[in-house]
């Protein structure tokens, strides 16, 4: 099973900050099979990122992901009132997909 | 985005089975190249893929649940349906379905792109 580690486990940041958030697998994924979601309080997580880099459909260009074979990055150039969320990413190198622990973006 | 809607009971006790169903827009279900599936979430255990379907019968299952978890499909009904088996304080979680698309031109499970709103479910005698 392939393990995700999400870090830090929270970003404190201001309205208009740069977020970089971290994904590491326990082991190379291939071909960039990594997906990123945002999740709301009360909310099912929702799509952002497919594919290590591919933003899903409606989802803002401030939203960024990068990265390839072990470590991932979802970066969010520009932090708006409504990005303060729970982050995380997911591989679907192999036939049983694995979520991160999480990372939590906060107002400071 | 798709809607999906669970609906089940929210309280199951120890030992028993866990049933909770999946209902999307008519016709949905028998669209190709995509599986659907069951995801849950809960504060010890964060998000856990449960299993995902195919239209005519397919299926895969988290090695660690595959023994109590069975999903089952009903195109004529617009439904898809989880059972967990034998379950205990430990399946207490948000229940949710949703789309499980494939790597494009391959068989391979990707990502989730449509959830439903999710439905709570706690063991407790």
């Amino acid at each position: 099973e392939i393990v995700l580690t999400q870090s830090p486990g929270t970003l404190s940041l201001s309205p208009g900050d740069r977020a970089a958030l971290s994904c590491r697998a326990s082991q190379s994924i291939t071909t960039s099979y990594l997906a990123w979601y945002q999740q709301k309080p009360g909310q099912a997580p929702r799509l952002l990122i497919y594919g290590a880099s591919n933003r899903a459909t409606g989802i803002p260009d401030r939203f960024s992901g990068s990265g390839s074979g072990t470590d991932f990055t979802l970066t969010i150039s520009r932090l708006e009132p409504e990005d303060f969320a729970l982050y995380y990413c997911q591989h679907y190198d192999d036939m049983s997909p694995t979520f991160g622990q999480g990372t939590k973006v906060e107002i400071k | 985005q798709l809607h999906l809607q669970e609906s089940g009971p929210g309280l199951v006790k120890p030992s028993e089975t866990l049933s909770l169903t999946c209902t999307v827009p008519d016709g949905a279900l028998s669209t190709t190249s995509l599986y659907w599936g069951w995801v849950r979430q809960s504060p010890v255990k964060g998000l856990e893929w449960i299993g995902s379907i195919y239209y005519y019968g397919t299926t895969y299952y988290n090695p660690s649940l595959k023994s109590r978890a069975t999903i089952s499909i009903d195109t004529s009904k617009n439904l898809f349906s989880l059972k967990l088996g034998s379950v205990t304080a430990a399946d207490t979680a948000v229940y949710y379905c949703a789309r499980h698309l494939l790597v494009a031109g391959r068989s391979r499970l990707a990502y989730f792109d449509s959830w439903g709103q999710g439905t709570l479910v706690t063991v407790s005698t």
